[in-house]
């Protein structure tokens, strides 16, 4: 069963509207969720989300954690052919041994069309 | 200053066959995570390195394998190829453990095995 569960898969809208993008979670001991776009190869960070409630933004871009629902969001506003990405959503644990390698959602395919 | 680098940037090679994929993390970050892509599962966690220990493991067979340098470069070494290996593999690297949010990524090395 996976532990981190994106959604939608893929989305495809005009540019100039907002988006939300949804990633859900079920990990033992959390310890962060990170937002990362992937336009080419390279996954690129967004957020890093540690506490719920807090919004993060970054322009167009924002995040926010709930950490008693498992979830987090992230939304663009007036969005650009440049959006177009996969959009990647990670969860960190905590191990005995220190910190575990980061558990990947499958990521949402989102396309911007003009 | 120079991003992560990953080589070569891509490879075939047939099945039964061994790789080595090689990854120089950005100067000072002495941890280097590696993780596969492929459409189907999306990312996942392989192992990450720490001055040259292996500090976390992914769930993958024992024919995948790694090993860090004194100077943290990271090789990672696939024996036995199946064609089920082709993928993306990515490695990150960050300055200390278990700061996903210091993650920078390399620009992958895609596998093919035929």
């Amino acid at each position: 069963e996976d532990k981190v569960v994106q959604s939608p898969l893929s989305l495809v809208v005009h540019e100039g509207d907002t988006v939300t993008l949804n990633c859900s979670y079920e990990v033992t001991n959390f310890r962060s969720l990170l937002w990362y776009k992937q336009e080419k190869k390279a996954p690129t960070f967004l957020f890093m989300l540690t506490s719920s409630g807090i919004e993060k933004k970054s322009g167009r871009l924002s995040s926010i954690l709930d950490k008693k629902e498992l979830f987090s969001i992230l939304n663009i506003t007036a969005t650009q052919t440049g959006d177009s990405a996969i959009y990647l959503c990670a969860v960190g644990e905590m191990s005995g041994g220190g910190a575990d390698g980061l558990t990947f959602g499958k990521g949402t395919h989102l396309i911007i069309q003009p | 200053k120079a991003g992560v680098t990953q080589t070569p940037r891509y490879l075939i090679k047939t099945r039964g066959q061994q790789v080595t994929l090689s990854c120089s993390p950005i100067s000072g970050h002495r941890s280097v995570s590696w993780y596969q892509q492929t459409p189907g599962q999306g990312l996942q966690f392989l192992f990450e390195y720490f001055s040259e220990t292996q500090r976390n493991k992914g769930n993958f067979p024992g024919r995948f394998s790694g090993r860090q340098f004194s100077n943290s470069r990271s090789e990672m070494n696939v024996s036995t190829l199946e064609l089920g290996d082709s993928a993306l593999y990515l490695c990150a690297s960050s300055r200390d453990r278990g700061r996903g949010y210091g993650y920078t990524f390399g620009s992958g090395t895609r596998l093919t095995v035929v």
